[in-house]
């Protein structure tokens, strides 16, 4: 079974800051997704792949990262940033989805 | 546009089983793969299941659901039900459906349903 494990546990960032968060796998992962979610909605997708960005996903935010190591950035922090950050294994043969447990990114 | 939408929350005592709806629109709903995962209280995200509308239904589950969750779909209606039985308190959560994009060309999920809060207490 692979783990996903994400740090830090909660991050503060000031307004126009930037902000990196991390996700390792506990095995060599081929597809990796980030999704944000805001408390009380359902999370959205922001990129798959690492790099590539979801449709209406402005170019602050960006991944990268391959192999067991990811991360994703958000360059000039806004308000409606804030709320928590997943990361998935993501692959259809097997059919594995594996989430990691969170970082909850706030705004100082 | 391309939308998800499930049915209302529901209270139930345990041992019973729910059934939760999820109802496509805005493209073709045979066309996807749809997930469900749930968000228990204060918590993340969990995976439980795939199933294809377009096959009769090919279903596949997480290990630990294997058994006590029903994946169905109906295209006549471009609706998937999810079934739990055997209900028990730590079963509490949010439950979303989740549209499988990758024939869409985002291998993700990329569209998800507002999500339906189960309680199950006695």
């Amino acid at each position: 079974e692979i783990v996903m494990t994400q740090s830090p546990a909660t991050l503060s960032v000031s307004p126009g800051e930037s902000a990196t968060l991390s996700c390792r796998a506990s095995q060599i992962v081929s597809g990796l997704v980030w999704y944000h979610q805001i408390p009380g909605q359902p999370p959205r997708v922001l990129t798959s792949g690492a790099p590539s960005r979801a449709t209406g996903i402005p170019d602050r935010f960006s991944g990268s990262g391959s192999g067991t190591e990811f991360n994703f950035t958000i360059s000039s922090l806004q308000s409606e940033d804030l709320g928590i950050y997943y990361c998935q294994h993501y692959s259809n043969w097997p059919p594995v989805y594996t989430f990691g447990q969170g970082t909850k990114l706030e705004i100082k | 546009q391309v939308q998800l939408v499930q049915s209302g929350a529901e209270v139930k005592k345990p041992g019973a089983s729910v059934r939760v709806s999820c109802k496509a629109s805005g493209y073709t709903f045979v066309n996807n793969y749809m997930h469900w995962v749930r968000q228990a209280p204060g918590q993340g995200l969990e995976w439980m299941g795939i199933i294809n509308p377009n096959d009769g239904g090919t279903t596949r589950y997480a290990q630990k659901f294997q058994g006590r969750v029903t994946l169905i779909s109906d295209t006549s209606t471009s609706t998937v039900y999810m079934e739990v039985n055997s209900l028990r308190s730590d079963d509490t959560a949010v439950y979303f459906c989740a549209r499988d994009g990758s024939s869409s060309g985002l291998a993700a999920f990329d569209i998800w349903g507002q999500g339906t809060l189960v309680t199950v207490s006695s």
